[in-house]
């Protein structure tokens, strides 16, 4: 299963609302992961099951989707927010790919 | 709290081998699934492979099958890596995850471990 994300880079302000599409090839109900990465950092899940929040995230962050098509949105964005964001999916049995990454800058 | 902890990365030539650890505390480590994931410099998240929790069940991407083995050490709390003939695009950051037991999500990382193959 290939997942595809976009756009690859992002440039944004604090306060805007920001959007980043993940696309399966084929479909993967709800088993979408997003996590954000910082630099030098390991990756954190901010979004599992393609909507729920992950405890202690804020709730800027939220996530939609089914299937095929899954979006990952910040509503207000804040400084501490410039990563790069990539989806995984977690259908079934292993590999367990990850999207390119999107990068916010 | 959580902690996994990876050692065993370094420099070795291509055609070499390393094995790369993973100490877990803070929880019921035998209780969890555990997965190894990448990322060469400057590039994306690429999964490795995974254990299940009895370590009856391995799984690993294309590009390390038959030169990678996952294991792990229930009693020792520790995942394990063994990487054998290494080439160049083997070098990367190492991550352990553990696995969420529902939707299978990542929800605790290592903080990596570089491996650098390279003559």
């Amino acid at each position: 299963i290939r997942l595809t994300q976009s756009p690859s880079s992002l440039s944004a302000s604090v306060g805007d609302r920001v959007t980043i599409t993940c696309r399966a090839s084929q479909g993967i109900r709800n088993y979408l992961a997003w996590y954000q990465q910082k630099p030098g950092k390991a990756p954190k899940v901010l979004i599992y099951a393609a909507s729920t929040l992950q405890s202690g995230v804020p709730s800027r962050f939220s996530g939609s989707g089914s299937g095929t098509d899954f979006t990952l949105t910040i509503s207000s964005l804040q400084p501490e927010d410039f990563a790069t964001y990539y989806c995984q999916q977690l259908n079934n049995y292993p590999p367990y790919t990850f999207g390119q990454g999107t990068k916010l800058e | 709290e959580v902690q996994l902890l990876e050692s065993g990365g370094g420099l070795v030539q291509p055609g070499g081998s390393l094995r790369l650890s993973c100490a877990a505390s803070g929880f019921t480590f035998s209780s969890y699934a555990m997965s190894w994931v990448r990322q060469g410099a400057g590039k994306g998240l690429e999964w490795v492979s995974s254990i299940r929790t009895s370590g009856g069940s391995t799984y690993y991407a294309d590009s390390v099958k038959g030169r990678f083995t996952i294991s792990r050490d229930n009693s020792k709390n520790t995942l394990y890596l063994q990487m054998n003939s290494l080439r160049a695009d083997d070098t990367a950051v190492y991550y352990c995850a553990r696995q969420a037991w529902t939707h299978y999500f990542y929800d605790n990382w290592g903080q990596g471990t570089l491996v650098t193959v390279s003559s």
